[in-house]
């Protein structure tokens, strides 16, 4: 089956502007995460769905990064105001199930860079 | 609070010779623990997984990680490298406590040298 899709794959944009990242998980899969990876380092948490609400928010790094999943599928990251220091991969991930530890499905990500 | 280290970032081996590359993990209850590749410009593939039972884990790709309590370690094995297995291998903790998100080491990169 189809596995977990982003996109953009690239976004290239100016310091300043709003950009808008999207995230289509597994089908079924009731668990959302967003991760961040800079060059050189693992994937570090932002934020975690557990259907339509955000039950984990502690790794978004200021509030210029909000995110959404209205209908419990689709998900959109938000980043308003970017930064030279937001150039990134944004990576997402589903699982089937949140309540519990659950493998991760990986989407490829989306290479992000602020000029 | 939970953390993983992976003490090796690049690491080559030879096609054909076996692979080890070593994770160490600090969790306060039973973790979760997990293998993931990454290939250029690819997400991550998960190779195997440890939540309970045989500490030794078979995986996909010829893989296997054995935990060991008593270390706080997970390390990856391969008795022969395929000149394919080179990539960004990361291994991850997780933490049910804290939202179940991953905890994930920097990462070991392994070229293969024919």
């Amino acid at each position: 089956g189809a596995g977990v899709s982003q996109t953009p794959s690239n976004k290239v944009t100016e310091k300043g502007k709003y950009v808008e990242l999207r995230c289509d998980p597994i089908s079924g899969h009731t668990a959302l995460y967003w991760y961040r990876q800079s060059l050189g380092q693992g994937p570090e948490f932002l934020i975690y769905f557990q259907g339509t609400g955000a039950a984990d928010d502690s790794g978004l790094p200021n509030d210029r990064f909000f995110a959404v999943r209205p209908e419990g599928s689709v998900s959109t990251l938000k980043i308003q105001r970017t930064e030279r220091g937001d150039s990134a991969v944004y990576l997402c991930a589903s699982s089937k199930t949140g309540r519990r530890i659950d493998t991760q499905y990986f989407g490829p990500g989306t290479r992000l860079t602020v000029l | 609070a939970q953390s993983v280290t992976q003490p090796d970032i690049h690491i080559t081996v030879s096609e054909g010779a076996s692979l080890e590359l070593r994770c160490n993990y600090s969790y306060g209850a039973t973790p979760y623990l997990f293998w993931y590749v990454q290939s250029p410009g690819q997400g991550l593939q998960l190779l195997l997984k440890y939540f309970s039972g045989d500490t030794l884990v078979q995986g996909i790709k010829g893989f296997e990680a054995e935990f060991k309590r008593s270390q706080s370690s997970f390390n990856l094995r391969k008795p022969s490298v395929h000149w394919s297995d080179a990539a960004e291998y990361f291994c991850a903790v997780g933490a049910q406590n804290t939202g179940n998100q991953f905890y994930f080491g920097t990462g070991t990169s392994l070229t293969v040298i024919p």
